[in-house]
């Protein structure tokens, strides 16, 4: 089956630890991209990746980072300076990062930060 | 202005009722549109692409207005499993989503 996949479903960490959500594609897309949702708003972009070893910040990239060493992959590092981390966090890829492909994306991780 | 703006909502129908969703956008330059759907507590779902001409998939039909800066979508003979959040979506560069229109169809 190809898809998105995004590990783990619920993530618990106290405040001031780094935490890194997985998020992994088989369908061979070029793109991919991390969003956060709070609840009543949009998804923020926070990072996107068009090719591997490759990444530019998205709106809300500060207290996060990221890695594109595989096509496949695109770790997302929630770090301890993340004033509010605290949020649904979705991963997509897209085949191409032009403006004509749509975004598929995973199923999310919950982080709770206490 | 937000970038991508919805009906705040929600939207409470009977089953098989007609409902519409407004959505407009700030960027001009915005090439791509979308209509997703996402349910309680699950990731966002492509429901349909959204092209000038306007387009049709079943029960439900998306319009771009481009001179307006407006997209529209229309949900005919409602289910019950039609219940979900729809986030419109614009693509000029990166993607910008609305905050989303809650609908519940109720029996």
């Amino acid at each position: 089956d190809g898809g998105i996949t995004q590990s783990p479903k619920y993530l618990f960490r106290k405040e001031g630890q780094n935490v890194t959500l997985s998020c992994e594609q088989n369908l061979n897309h070029d793109a991919m991209y991390w969003y956060r949702q709070d609840p009543g708003q949009g998804l923020r972009l926070i990072y996107y990746s068009q090719i591997v070893n490759d990444f530019q910040k998205g709106d809300i990239a500060e207290g996060y980072s990221v890695s594109r060493e595989k096509k496949e992959s695109f770790p997302l590092t929630v770090t301890s300076a993340q004033k509010n981390p605290t949020a649904f966090y979705l991963c997509a890829s897209s085949m191409s990062g032009t403006a004509y492909y749509e975004q598929y994306f995973g199923p999310g991780t919950r982080l709770t930060v206490t | 202005r937000k970038e991508v703006e919805q009906d705040p909502g929600p939207f409470n129908v009977p089953e098989g009722a007609t409902v519409a969703f407004n959505c407009t956008y700030s960027n001009s330059a915005s090439q791509s549109f979308f209509w997703y759907r996402q349910d309680c507590r699950k990731e966002p779902k492509l429901l349909m692409s959204v092209y000038s001409s306007g387009n049709e998939d079943g029960r439900f039909t998306a319009q771009l207005n481009r001179a307006s800066q407006y997209i529209s979508l229309l949900i005919r003979d409602s289910k019950l499993s039609d219940s979900a959040t729809y986030l419109c979506v614009v693509k000029g560069g990166d993607m910008r989503f609305g905050a989303g229109t809650r609908l519940t169809v109720k029996p």
